[in-house]
């Protein structure tokens, strides 16, 4: 089955700008969060949704938000680009609930200049 | 944001040697996972564990969730060169907390 799809794969952005990334989870899973990836902080959490609702949200400003849809597939959007926010950006899905593995997408690298 | 004390940050490998990697937590976690992470993609699942005590393999991998749930340790048997790559834990508080805490990682190289 296809697995976590995020698009696009590469993005370079201008600061001051916004962008938003689209992530498709498996089929049937409900639960998406969001992880941002650099090489100094490692992974971090940014939010999760659950049926369109979002359970979580990690310590990111208020720059950072996201949403789902009924088909359980999410969009994160960033505003006011800082060059701090380049990054690798990485969405899980997982099946049902909490306490279950998430599985990842390959990311998308967004670059701030 | 809070992390997962994960060591050693990075070891060298030889083709057939055993790897040990650990993460110590000073709080308690319902589900301990390992991921592992190559260059330019996502990381992967490899093991899941789900109760305190429990030891789980998968091919020549195999985790134990600590019994104190604070901790977790990853074995690697006979190190083939497709091993290098980036090697995580995560774990998870569940209940309403449903975010994954993140170790810095594990970095596996080959010995030169």
């Amino acid at each position: 089955k296809a697995g976590v799809t995020q698009t696009p794969r590469y993005l370079i952005k201008t600061r001051g700008q916004q962008v938003t990334l689209s992530c498709s989870p498996i089929s049937g899973h409900r639960s998406v969060s969001w992880y941002q990836q650099t090489p100094g902080q490692g992974l971090q959490f940014l939010f999760e949704y659950f049926s369109e609702t979002q359970r979580n949200k990690g310590n990111f400003p208020g720059r950072f938000s996201g949403r789902q849809f009924s088909n359980s597939r999410s969009e994160m959007n960033v505003s006011t680009l800082e060059l701090g926010d380049s990054a690798l950006y990485l969405c899980a899905s997982s099946l049902r609930d909490l306490n279950y593995g998430y599985t990842f997408g390959s990311g998308t690298r967004l670059t701030v200049v | 944001g809070q992390q997962l004390n994960q060591s050693p940050q990075s070891m060298f490998i030889q083709e057939g040697e055993d790897v040990s990697m650990n993460c110590t937590s000073s709080s308690i976690f319902n589900t301990w996972l390992w991921y592992k992470q190559d260059p330019g993609e996502g990381p992967v699942l490899l093991i899941a564990l789900y109760k305190a005590g429990e030891l789980t393999s998968n091919g020549r991998l195999t985790a134990q969730f600590g019994i104190t749930r604070k901790d977790s340790f990853l074995n690697i048997s006979a190190s083939i060169p497709s091993d290098v790559g980036i090697y995580f834990c995560a774990g998870l508080r569940g209940g309403s907390q449903g975010n994954l805490i993140f170790g810095k990682g594990t970095k596996l190289s080959v010995k030169p």
